[in-house]
């Protein structure tokens, strides 16, 4: 699996857009990046997941460049429930790929 | 539905006893893999199982093994306990392997293990 760069950390103000980069400059034609999140003492939770499109789901939007070398997460309304670790992850969807965690982006949202 | 079981929530083990970690996963999903947490390392994978068959393996020692049931739920099993095996334990299940997965891995709460 292709390795994934992220912020070790970011802040962003309540009510704000969260947008969250990922670099994963060695990305093969068959993988997809999913994103993660993990909210303190909890399992991690999914996000999103897209190919090559953007995608939008009730949670987040992603924003994938066309050379599909780095992604942006976007929460569009940040809460303080979305205080996490974000991770940022390629895989090739199907087959029996495990997902590789990198450090992750520690997101803190302030009043 | 309901979500990802794992139990016990915590445990507290000696060095060099053994330790089995239950999961149960998601109705109706066949694939389970388990994870180990720590401070140091992050989260790192240790291995997947599809209908009863390991199908991929991370690079932990052979103490650390597993099994999967014919209704899915799966279990861990750690042997010879060492300080350094206290770690959050996560498990997470999805629906299939094949082409169909396109919703990712659910995860459960985890299993907080200390080795004293």
């Amino acid at each position: 699996d292709a390795k994934t760069t992220q912020p070790p950390s970011m802040d962003c103000a309540e009510g704000r857009a969260a947008n969250l980069p990922c670099n994963h400059s060695t990305i093969s034609g068959n993988e997809y990046v999913y994103w993660y999140r993990q909210i303190h003492s909890q399992g991690p939770q999914y996000i999103i997941h897209g190919l090559k499109n953007n995608e939008t789901n009730e949670m987040a939007s992603l924003i994938i460049t066309e050379d599909r070398k780095s992604s942006t997460l976007i929460l569009p309304h940040a809460t303080l429930r979305d205080t996490a670790v974000y991770y940022c992850i390629v895989r090739v969807n199907g087959t029996a790929s495990k997902l590789t965690f990198g450090t992750g982006t520690r997101l803190q949202v302030t009043l | 539905k309901a979500g990802v079981t794992q139990t016990p929530r915590y445990l507290i083990k000696t060095r060099g006893q053994q330790v089995t970690l239950s999961c149960s996963p998601i109705s109706g999903h066949r694939s389970v893999s388990w994870y180990q947490q720590t401070p140091g390392q992050g989260l790192q994978f240790l291995f997947e199982y599809f209908s009863e068959t390991q199908r991929n393996k991370g690079n932990f020692p052979g103490r650390f093994s597993g099994r999967q049931f014919s209704n899915s739920r799966s279990e861990m099993n750690v042997s010879t306990l060492e300080l350094g095996d206290s770690a959050l334990y996560l498990c997470a299940s999805t629906s299939s392997l094949g082409q169909g997965n396109h919703y990712g891995y659910t995860f459960g709460s985890g299993t907080r293990l200390t080795v004293v």
